[in-house]
């Protein structure tokens, strides 16, 4: 089956550092999202990108799917940003079931 | 709705009790999706609809374990007899077209936590 990677799977911040998190994956994916899942559970859409770059505030996304990896990058962070971060995609050629990573869990301290 | 609506939002029951966990996409979604987060863990997929079909239903870990769905929005989870290793937080998400070959982003709800006692 498909290999998924994420890393670092644990990270200290100090507020105001900024960060890559990075997910690889060993197959060819139809789609790729990544989500926040804050301390109470909610997973939380931050980007759907199979492909190129996207930049919401302090968070962009980059997917190089001919490399198969993509990166999350955190600017300026904030406490709020702790949690776990999550990439997942579904594999072409299958229904879209996600497969997930398994998971950056972000700690940002002041 | 504006988002993925799930009820209950948490749920504690004997063992051996039936339980029904229920999931109201986002209007006009016509994939729907259920997922399973135990303690600790990443979530692993159960089942798949598109529309009233499930045309996957491989992550269902057991025979005790059944979903369906009605009229193309509103999916049940029905878990029979739980056990112990049942309790997790089930997660249900809704995508707009879904097939093979096609990607859409997956909205997920605020999830069911489910403890067996």
């Amino acid at each position: 089956g498909i290999q998924v990677e994420q890393s670092p799977p644990d990270l200290i911040l100090q507020e105001g550092a900024n960060s890559t998190l990075r997910c690889n994956f060993s197959d060819s994916v139809n789609n790729l999202q990544w989500f926040h899942q804050n301390p109470w559970g909610q997973l939380i859409n931050l980007f759907y990108i199979p492909s190129g770059t996207k930049q919401n505030g302090r968070l962009s996304a980059t997917t190089v799917a001919t490399e198969r990896y993509s990166l999350l990058y955190i600017s300026s962070s904030q406490t709020t940003d702790s949690g776990v971060y999550f990439c997942a995609f579904a594999i072409t050629g299958t229904a879209s079931k996600l497969t997930f990573g398994t998971g950056t869990r972000l700690q940002v301290t002041l | 709705g504006a988002g993925v609506s799930q009820s209950p939002s948490n749920k504690v029951t004997e063992k051996g009790k039936d339980v029904e966990l229920r999931c109201d996409p986002i209007s006009g979604h016509t994939a729907l999706y259920w997922y399973r987060q135990s303690l600790g863990q990443g979530l692993e997929f159960l089942i798949y609809f598109q529309g009233n079909s499930a045309p996957d239903k491989s992550g269902l870990p057991s025979d005790r374990f059944s979903a369906e769905r009605t009229g193309g929005s509103v999916s049940t989870l029905t878990i029979q007899r739980t056990q112990q290793e049942d309790s997790a937080v089930y997660l249900c998400a809704s995508s707009l077209v879904s097939g093979t070959g096609a990607g859409q982003p997956q909205h997920f709800g605020d999830g069911t936590r489910l403890s067996i006692l």
